[in-house]
């Protein structure tokens, strides 16, 4: 199974920063099949990016994606109030799909 | 397009779990997607546990391989999830979400999930 690695599990940020999360996978993905999703407490995951770097419907332009091969980012530019959350990346190439564990981006 | 997760919330060690995700607003036949279960044991991250897809075709995760089975139900529109000889460690909130094709199956539409806590 590809394992994700993501990196800081926690992000402390004031609204306004930029925040840069990172996803490290234990072997190639292809780009294609890399996506990160947003949680919230007491929500479902909500997709935010998919293809490595193609917005979802909905998904705010403040959000880019990046990255290939063992090395993907998520970027916000400027963190808004509604971004604090955990977020989470994913290689749906599988099967198996595999998640990372998580980075929870919480307000300094 | 909904998704609704529904079954027992309350499982004995070694029984079978038993949940059913209800689809509406889209057929689960329609051609491009996969009908995926997840789970988030508390406090943990993300687990994907198997899909079926439009065809009837199933994957699931090498971790869960012969404890688990998931079916579609054309006539009700709707995913089922089994997984059997549960114990505690399957205690978690369980998803059904949407892989979409043109997403690269990517999970774009999940439901709002069910606690499911698995008893001695």
């Amino acid at each position: 199974d590809i394992v994700l690695t993501q990196s800081p599990g926690t992000l402390s940020l004031s609204p306004g920063d930029r925040a840069t999360l990172s996803c490290r996978a234990s072997q190639s993905v292809s780009s294609t099949y890399l996506a990160w999703y947003q949680a919230k407490p007491g929500q479902s995951p909500r997709l935010l990016i998919y293809g490595a770097s193609s917005r979802a419907t909905g998904t705010p332009d403040r959000f880019s994606g990046g990255g290939s091969g063992t090395d993907f980012t998520l970027t916000i530019s400027r963190l808004e109030p509604e971004d604090f959350a955990v977020y989470f990346c994913q290689q749906c190439g599988g099967p198996p799909m595999t998640f990372g564990q998580g980075t929870k981006l919480e307000i300094k | 397009l909904q998704l609704q997760e529904s079954g027992a919330r309350l499982v004995q060690s070694s029984q079978t779990l038993s949940l059913t995700c209800a689809v509406s607003g889209g057929s689960i036949t329609s051609g491009g997607y996969s009908w995926n279960w997840i789970r988030q044991p508390p406090g943990q991250g993300l687990e994907w546990i198997g899909k079926i897809d439009y065809s009837g075709t199933t994957d699931y995760s090498p971790s869960l391989e012969g404890h688990v089975t998931i079916l579609a139900d054309r006539s009700r529109n709707q995913v089922s999830l089994r997984l059997t000889s549960v114990t505690a460690a399957d205690t978690a909130m369980y998803y059904c979400a949407r892989g979409t094709v043109s997403y690269f199956y990517a999970l774009d539409v999940w439901g709002q999930g069910t606690t499911v806590t698995v008893s001695s």
